[in-house]
């Protein structure tokens, strides 16, 4: 089966970039998206299609796509960015989670 | 938005259905996923339906076991979970398919909790 895999955990100190990345087999053929999920709280669509924003989600986010890495990144990060992020893809008709990235902003 | 009830304890083996209303959008015109969690663990696909309902979709975890449906007459979805395990525990999360059909959900509920326990 398809897999997608994160790193547990990323830092970044407030007003950095933070870089999250999403790893499968040919991700770059597939569409990409990441959900960010804060404590007790449903997830929330940052990206899909790749690299575009849903309407309500800053500039700061970004996503890229190529090869066997999707990436998500956060300029500029901010205190309320801290989250768990998850990346997500179709594969033959079924849909896979990363196993998520907690990001902590320090 | 959509809203998700029949979540419960539930003894191993036993049944539940859980819904999902939709307001502000017509659910049979999007495809439409299960998502749950368990307790302090990442997201895992459960089951999807295209926006016609003639299609349907499920993760071998729960093949055989779960049923999803939708009620077009009432803007609802269902899944039927049968034979139901510990593993099975999780919040259970009905998500909508983003406008564009490449794959990401843009709508969230805020999802019902599913306990399987003796």
């Amino acid at each position: 089966s398809y897999e997608l895999t994160q790193p547990p955990s990323v830092s970044v100190s407030p007003g950095q970039t933070a870089s999250i990345t999403c790893s499968g087999d040919k991700l770059g053929d597939k569409y990409a998206c990441w959900y960010q999920q804060k404590p007790g709280q449903s997830p929330v669509l940052v990206i899909y299609q790749d690299s575009k924003r849903p309407s309500g989600i800053p500039e700061r986010f970004s996503g890229s796509n190529s090869g066997n890495t999707a990436t998500l990144t956060i300029s500029g990060t901010q205190a309320l960015d801290e989250a768990d992020y998850y990346c997500q893809a179709w594969d033959r008709s079924t849909v896979v989670f990363g196993g998520g990235t907690k990001l902590t902003v320090l | 938005q959509v809203l998700e009830s029949g979540g419960g304890l539930v003894q191993p083996g036993g049944s539940l259905r859980l819904s999902c209303a939709a307001s502000g959008f017509i659910l049979s015109t999007y495809a439409v996923s299960w998502v749950r969690q368990a307790p302090g663990k990442g997201l895992q696909w459960v089951s999807a339906i295209s926006g016609s309902g003639g299609s349907t979709y499920y993760a071998d975890s729960v093949k055989g076991r779960f049923t999803i449906s939708r009620d077009n007459s009432k803007n609802t979805l269902h899944l039927q979970m049968n034979s139901l395990r510990a593993e099975d525990t999780a919040i259970y999360y009905c998500a909508k398919a983003e406008a564009s059909g490449t794959g990401g959900f843009d709508i969230w509920g805020q999802g019902t909790l599913v306990t399987v326990s003796s």
